[in-house]
């Protein structure tokens, strides 16, 4: 089954432990990327990544860290979380170009920074 | 301003109802257009791309008009098993790559 297994699913942390949330995708896909989704803002891109060994800022990096050393996978890495980082986190997957392509979201991760 | 507006709702309606939806979007370079269905705390899932030629999905029907930058989304015979959240998504160019846009959401509640 095609699919973006995102883990852990539910997360409670406390300020300035180091976390990694993992993201993997199936599909053979190029293109990843990270959203956090907040009331009122909607999805906001963190990182993207275009290839292998590629990465690139979103809207809203501060504070995170993406790394690509396979194709299947993009985790996100917060090495100091703050309350502020306190979101619903969802990774997804697409065919490159993304232009008419379809998004594939993984379950999302709701994390809980105190 | 957004770059993707749209009604946040709540549109509560009742079962067999007709519902429209509508989306503005700001950047004219923008090229491709969805609607996303989101579930409550749950990923969103595509509903159906949108085309500037009008395009149907059984109950759904999405429009696009690029002179205006609006999308619209109607349901038909509204199911309780529509009730959820309908994102605005449009896809623009970026440093090479393409983009997805979010709208903040339509929540849409259908009454029995």
């Amino acid at each position: 089954e095609a699919q973006v297994t995102q883990n852990p699913r539910y997360l409670i942390t406390v300020t300035g432990k180091k976390l990694t949330v993992t993201c993997s995708q199936n599909m053979n896909h190029e293109y990843m990327s990270w959203y956090r989704q907040d009331p009122g803002l909607g999805l906001r891109q963190i990182y993207y990544s275009m290839n292998v060994e590629v990465t690139d800022k979103g809207d809203v990096p501060e504070g995170y860290k993406v790394s690509r050393k396979e194709k299947r996978n993009f985790p996100l890495i917060l090495e100091s979380p703050s309350p502020n980082q306190t979101s619903l986190y969802f990774c997804a997957s697409s065919d490159r170009p993304i232009r008419d392509t379809e998004a594939f979201f993984g379950q999302g991760t709701r994390l809980t920074v105190v | 301003r957004k770059e993707v507006e749209q009604d946040p709702g709540p549109f509560n309606v009742p079962e067999g109802a007709t519902v429209a939806f509508n989306c503005t979007y700001s950047n004219s370079a923008s090229q491709s257009f969805f609607w996303y269905r989101q579930d409550c705390r749950k990923e969103p899932k595509l509903l159906m791309s949108v085309y500037s030629s009008g395009n149907e999905d059984g109950r759904f029907t999405a429009q696009l008009n690029r002179a205006s930058q609006y999308i619209s989304l109607l349901i038909r015979d509204s199911k309780l098993s529509d009730s959820a959240t309908y994102l605005c998504v449009v896809n623009r160019p970026t440093s090479g790559t393409y983009k997805y846009i979010f709208g903040t959401g339509t929540r849409l509640k259908v009454l029995a």
